[in-house]
């Protein structure tokens, strides 16, 4: 079973560019969501759409945004590129998002550099 | 904020069963425990998780306190592969609540 799969895998923009990011979920799974992880805050929660549904946001500014497809590929974007958006972007599936176990499985993620 | 206390890093020698704590001292009744790890540039890769009882998957074994309040994360016999940054987060069963990740125990294996 092919894994979660993120492209590009690395990025580099300068501000006040915008960007868009992709994500393939494992097949078969519904849920999808975003994370960004940088060495100051960590992991941090961005938003998770399940059925073409953003269903959980976290607290980002606007300039990040996503969709999901019928196919459950989701796309997120940003716009308005800032220093601060330097990071590594994870995306995550798993079947529903709402089982107890909550496996979700990452993908190698995005490195985005802001200049 | 994260609901979950761990060390910022651990050292094991390799070979030696290696035991990761997590404190949880404000978990609610129907809060699971769940562990992930994330080796250097990739994505986390979950690894066990638990309400109340003691759990054993082929990757560790999980410890959860009678008062559920804290953890231990146990890898039986840890390869240098087993050095990771590891999380320990609460969750809510039957949610669609996510994780929140704190800063997690950066775990060094030793030859």
């Amino acid at each position: 079973k092919a894994g979660v799969t993120q492209t590009p895998r690395y990025l580099i923009k300068t501000r006040g560019q915008q960007v868009t990011l992709s994500c393939s979920p494992i097949s078969g799974h519904r849920s999808v969501s975003w994370y960004q992880q940088t060495p100051g805050q960590g992991l941090q929660f961005l938003f998770e759409y399940f059925s073409e549904t953003q269903r959980n946001k976290g607290n980002f500014p606007g300039r990040f945004s996503g969709r999901q497809f019928s196919n459950s590929r989701s796309e997120m974007n940003v716009s308005t590129l800032e220093l601060g958006d330097s990071a590594l972007y994870l995306c995550a599936s798993s079947m529903t998002g709402t089982s107890v176990r909550n496996e979700q499985f990452f993908g190698p993620g995005t490195r985005l550099t802001v200049l | 904020d994260a609901k979950t206390t761990q060390p910022p890093s651990m050292d094991c020698a390799e070979g030696r069963a290696a035991n990761l704590p997590c404190n949880h001292s404000t978990i609610s009744g129907n809060e699971y425990v769940y562990w992930y790890r994330q080796i250097h540039s990739q994505g986390p890769q979950y690894i066990i998780h638990g309400l109340k009882n003691n759990e054993t998957n082929e990757m560790a074994s999980l410890i959860i306190t009678e008062d559920r309040k804290s953890s231990t994360l146990i890898l039986p016999h840890a390869t240098l592969r087993d050095t990771a940054v590891y999380y320990c987060i609460v969750r809510v069963a039957f949610s669609n609540y996510q994780l929140i990740w704190g800063a997690g125990t950066k775990l060094i294996i030793k030859p």
